[in-house]
């Protein structure tokens, strides 16, 4: 079936402005989940959404990032007046509700110059 | 929170030689322990996991232990091969909701 999947792959935007990534996880599952991975760095937790529940936040690095995660589904992290600093690669990963394994999508990778 | 840390950063090894890994981390609440390898422009990929209730789990040639009491688990590739080379890292989590990832050793196997 068909894997998690992540879009744009490439997003290079300007300094000041505002992106959104989205992610689509794989049918059926409840549990996703937002990583940022700097060059050659690993994989920094920054958002996790479980079914209905109140997702945890605890892991954005600013009030410019947010989340959003409709209907259970698709999900889209938003980073507002984008910093050359947020240059990185931004992954998606979702499991079962009842499952371990976190399935990754291929990541975007952004670029703020 | 969470705090996952490991060494090394960086590891070679010649073809064949043993690879071992090690994690560290500092929530007690922490009960489930997976490692994902990276290879190079690709997404992480589990590849071994271990829970709290067991000390060590083998799958080939990779084997995990975990040591609860001092909180440190590790990964262990035998008679490595090329193809091993990659990033791996370890996670940690509790009851499987939020993860922290270390930061990552990038494997090298040189033939």
């Amino acid at each position: 079936g068909a894997g998690v999947s992540q879009s744009p792959s490439n997003k290079v935007t300007e300094k000041g402005k505002d992106v959104e990534l989205r992610c689509d996880p794989i049918s059926g599952h409840t549990a996703l989940y937002w990583y940022r991975q700097s060059l050659g760095q690993g994989l920094e937790f920054l958002i996790y959404f479980q079914g209905n529940s109140a997702p945890d936040k605890s892991g954005l690095p600013s009030d410019r990032f947010s989340a959003e995660r409709t209907g259970g589904s698709v999900s889209t992290l938003t980073i507002q007046r984008t910093q050359q600093e947020d240059s990185a690669v931004y992954l998606c990963a979702s499991r079962l509700n009842t499952g371990v394994e976190q399935y990754f999508g291929p990541g975007t990778r952004l670029t703020v110059t | 929170g969470e705090n996952v840390e490991q060494h090394p950063s960086t590891l070679s090894v010649q073809e064949g030689d043993s690879a071992v890994i090690k994690c560290t981390y500092s929530d007690s609440a922490s009960n489930y322990f997976p490692w994902y390898k990276q290879e190079l422009g690709k997404r992480p990929q589990l590849i071994i996991d271990i829970r709290s209730n067991v000390g060590e789990k083998k799958d080939q040639r990779i084997a995990v232990t975990l040591n609860k009491t001092a909180k440190h688990f590790s990964l262990h590739i035998t008679e490595t091969q090329p193809e091993d080379s990659a990033v791996y890292f370890c996670a940690a989590s509790s009851n499987n909701n939020d993860m922290r990832f270390g930061a990552g050793t990038r494997l090298t196997v040189k033939p």
